[in-house]
């Protein structure tokens, strides 16, 4: 099973900042098959990025996805109020597919 | 367009079995590469994958989880089952169903319905 690890937890910034979250596998991840999602209180998880880089339907360019093998990152380059929630990654290279225990982004 | 709703029980007693429904519209679950897949999350906890079914009845399950958990589809009612046996208070989560297309993540998701699991 491939271990996601998410850092940092928590990300203190201001509205207009950048982001800069990070996704580590314990193993490889296939064909860099990894996406990253959002989740707001009480809402449910919204896609935002697949296969590593390709951002989803109706996304923000914004939103930059980037990473192989191992590492991956998720860069939000100028944070909107609506960008402050909570950010999971999850591998689908390998079954079990795995989530990582995510970032919360908080306004500072 | 694509929506998806889960439903059941709220509370459920200490080794009891659930059963979640999800019902959903916008597509079919005979089309090739489509699946529905289930994810928990216990309050203020990370996501859980749980389990998968794919158009053409393949299943797959967490490992963790394989021996309690069931998955079935009604293609022509439109949805998708959940069965987890032997619930237990750290099964309390928000259980959510969400569309698989092609690849194996999940880009619809239920709105999610919270199971608490309390004598």
């Amino acid at each position: 099973e491939i271990v996601l690890t998410q850092s940092p937890g928590t990300l203190s910034l201001s509205p207009g900042e950048r982001a800069t979250l990070s996704c580590r596998a314990s193993q490889r991840v296939s064909s860099n098959y990894l996406v990253w999602y959002q989740q707001k209180p009480g809402q449910a998880p919204r896609l935002l990025i697949y296969g590593a880089s390709s951002r989803a339907t109706g996304i923000p360019d914004r939103f930059i996805g980037s990473g192989s093998g191992t590492d991956f990152t998720l860069t939000i380059s100028r944070l909107e109020p609506e960008d402050f929630a909570v950010y999971y990654c999850q591998q689908y290279g390998s079954s079990p597919w795995t989530f990582g225990q995510g970032t919360k982004v908080e306004i500072k | 367009q694509i929506t998806l709703k889960e439903s059941g029980p709220t509370l459920v007693k200490p080794t009891q079995t659930l059963t979640l429904t999800c019902s959903f519209s916008g597509f079919s679950l005979t089309t090739t590469g489509v699946g529905v897949g289930w994810i928990r999350q216990p309050p203020g906890k990370a996501l859980e994958w749980l389990a998968l079914i794919y158009w053409d009845d393949d299943k797959r399950y967490s490992p963790s989880l394989k021996n309690r958990l069931t998955i079935t589809k009604d293609t022509s009612k439109n949805q998708v089952v959940l069965t987890m046996t032997n619930m237990d208070p750290v099964d309390t989560a928000t259980y959510y169903c969400a569309h698989r297309a092609d690849y194996n993540f999940f880009d619809y998701w239920g709105q999610g319905t919270l199971v608490t699991v309390s004598s």
